[in-house]
């Protein structure tokens, strides 16, 4: 079985601090990690994703996560926090490139940027 | 270029009542998905169809039926609603495992509501 862990319901940060949005994962083999946003009453927006190679990975809108295999983390970060930033934010994971709808994903983090 | 079109945007239904939420996808892609969005529950896959002609289970299918008219659509029927169904469903597609790391495109939602 596959699981994804946002422990934290929201992130309050103020604008042009750095943010932080924690995801934690379990799974029986290699984890491909995805980043999703949703803005109010919208569907999910791709953000970035990891599937082999350089830990840190770059994505849209100045996001970046960082996959780290020993503590089974890919938190989402961006150096310096817009108040358009500003949305709900999905961790997903599944194993390897099997069918993607196996994805599960994580809760949800509100991240709310404050001016 | 409309990406993932989802109808209708809203609907309310009585208990016992039917309806069908339809979706089109126009990006050529092999595999589609129905979620379900809960407060708090992050997102749950309803059925999904690797590809034209297949449709499976996902984590919440009863009270559902799917079907995969053509390549390009996907339908989500309640035969009998329940309260239990009031929901956001959203709709989405991918790549088919093996062309892409499968990350997901997403509609832009439906709202159900059932009395």
């Amino acid at each position: 079985a596959q699981s994804v862990a946002q422990p934290e319901d929201q992130v309050n940060v103020a604008e042009g601090n750095p943010l932080t949005v924690k995801c934690t994962y379990s799974v029986s083999g290699n984890p491909y990690l995805f980043w999703y946003v949703q803005y109010p009453n919208r569907g999910l927006q791709f953000l970035l994703k990891y599937i082999t190679g350089d830990n840190l990975v770059k994505g849209s809108y100045g996001f970046e996560a960082e996959f780290n295999k020993s503590q089974t983390s890919f938190h989402l970060k961006k150096p310096s926090a817009l108040v358009s930033d500003s949305a709900l934010y999905f961790c997903a994971v599944r194993v390897g490139n099997t069918n993607a709808g196996k994805s599960t994903f994580g809760d949800g983090t509100t991240l709310t940027v404050k001016p | 270029n409309a990406g993932v079109t989802q109808t209708p945007k809203f609907q309310v239904l009585k208990t016992g009542q039917s309806m069908t939420l339809q979706c089109a996808q126009d990006m050529n892609h092999n595999s589609m998905y129905w979620y379900r969005q809960d407060p708090g529950m992050g997102l749950r896959l309803i059925y999904y169809s690797a590809s034209e002609g297949t449709t499976d289970k996902g984590e919440v299918p009863n009270g559902y039926n799917v079907s995969r008219l053509n390549k390009r659509e996907f339908s989500l029927r309640l035969e009998s609603a329940a309260p239990s169904q009031t929901s956001v469903y959203f709709c989405a597609s991918s790549e088919a495992p093996g062309v892409s790391t499968g990350e997901l495109f997403f509609g832009e939602g439906s709202r159900l509501t059932v009395l």
